[in-house]
Order: structure tokens, then C-alpha cells, then sequence
């Protein structure tokens, strides 16, 4: 069974600083998809970033970058210029398009004014 | 553009009381439906999936069940609900493989 696993349940950091959210996965699949979604505190689920597994170069989206590493089943979250408003709680998900997203536990980050 | 409408927002219930909880969603047709739940600080649990009317996979045995009676409408209901049922539920929609998935903005549901 596919897994997902994000080792820091919470993260803090200055606000304009660089952090960093990590994922890992478990899957014996060659090709897949991965996600990070944010939920704030209203709750909503809110797609960050998605990563192609056959695609080797990084996905980005503005402020948002992934450091995926494929033989590693790694796939990192980086936020540069950290903002207030970023401050929520980050899923890193997993599909290989059996219509199921499986979701890591989260990791709740916290930006400090 | 898609939207997706889920309701209530918030609700009350008592145990043993029956449940419905309703999503929608707009924009597109022949979506996959799911239905999670999210327990306090904790990651989804996907509780149930459809790829088309009248077709539900349930994910965990449970006192819930869900319907699609129509196309782009998604219900999970239970007959008794139970304290355990307490949580916050999210209803989510795709257009098929690999596509990532739009979530509505979910129910928080207390049972008293």
C-alpha cells in the first residue's frame, strides 16, 4: 500500500525567511503524481503545487518550489519570502490514478511577524 | 469556471439522530466525487469515492453511507450517528486521473 509520511508535525520560521516541508512516499510504481495542499485556518483545502513523477524538472509556482528526488521518494516543499498568510497547515498527497489521494499526517507552519 | 458548493457548514446533532450532508458541484460534468473526513489536526480519511451516478466505493466499514443521485450531486448520510462520527467533513471533485482535486469548504459536525 502506497504511503506518505511527513516527519515534522510543526514548523516555525520569521516571516520573509525560507522553510522547508518534507515528504516522503512509499510506492513501487513508476509513474505518479504528487501534490502539497494548504489548509489555513478557515479549513479549506487549497492546492499549492502538483509534481509529475516522469517530469525531472521541478515543479514551481511563485513563491512555492519542490525539490523532488525520485529514487529517494522525496518531495519537498520549499516557501521562499515566507508570508503571514501562509501560515497553515501543509499536505503533502499522493496519486497514481487509482481515484484515491493518499495524504501524509501534515505539518502545521507557523509564520512569526 | 468549477465550483463546488458543500452544506451545511456547521452542524449540530444528537446521537442516535439520522445525517445528511450535501455537495454539488458546478461547472463540470461526469466529475469523481469523494467524501473525507478530517479529525481534529489530523490528515483525510477518504471515506467514500464515486466515477458516476448511482456508483459509490466505500473506503472503511462505518456507520455512514453516501448516494449520487444525480451527476454532480454527492450525499453522505447516516440512519444513527454516533459519537464517534464527530469531525470535519470534506466533500472533493476531479476530472478523472492523476488530476488534482478541488475541495469544498467543508462541515464541521459535532454529536452531542
Amino acid at each position: 500500500a502506497q504511503t506518505v509520511t511527513q516527519s515534522q508535525p510543526e514548523m516555525s520560521v520569521q516571516e520573509a525567511e525560507t522553510v522547508t516541508l518534507s515528504c516522503t512516499y512509499d510506492t513501487s510504481e513508476n509513474n505518479y503524481y504528487l501534490f502539497w495542499y494548504k489548509q489555513p485556518p478557515s479549513r479549506q483545502m487549497i492546492l499549492v503545487i502538483r509534481q509529475e513523477a516522469y517530469k525531472q524538472q521541478n515543479a514551481t509556482e511563485n513563491r512555492f518550489s519542490v525539490n523532488f528526488q525520485k529514487a529517494a521518494k522525496s518531495f519537498s516543499l520549499k516557501i521562499s519570502d515566507s508570508q503571514l498568510g501562509d501560515t497553515a497547515m501543509y499536505f503533502c498527497a499522493f496519486t497514481q490514478g487509482a481515484q484515491k489521494l493518499v495524504f501524509g499526517q501534515g505539518t502545521r507552519l507557523t509564520i512569526n511577524p | 469556471s468549477q465550483t463546488i458548493h458543500q452544506w451545511p457548514a456547521t452542524l449540530v446533532q444528537p446521537v442516535g439522530s439520522p445525517l445528511s450532508l450535501e455537495c454539488t458541484v458546478e461547472g463540470t460534468s461526469n466529475p469523481n466525487l469523494y467524501w473525507y473526513r478530517q479529525a481534529a489536526g489530523r490528515g483525510l480519511q477518504l471515506l467514500f469515492y464515486s466515477v458516476g451516478i448511482g456508483q459509490i466505493s466505500s473506503e472503511v466499514p462505518q456507520n455512514l453511507s453516501a448516494s449520487r443521485p444525480q451527476d454532480r450531486q454527492f450525499i453522505l448520510s447516516s440512519k444513527k450517528l454516533l459519537l464517534s462520527d464527530s469531525g470535519f467533513y470534506l466533500c472533493a471533485w476531479d476530472r478523472g486521473q492523476n488530476q488534482p482535486q478541488h475541495f469544498g469548504d467543508g462541515t464541521r459536525l459535532s454529536i452531542l
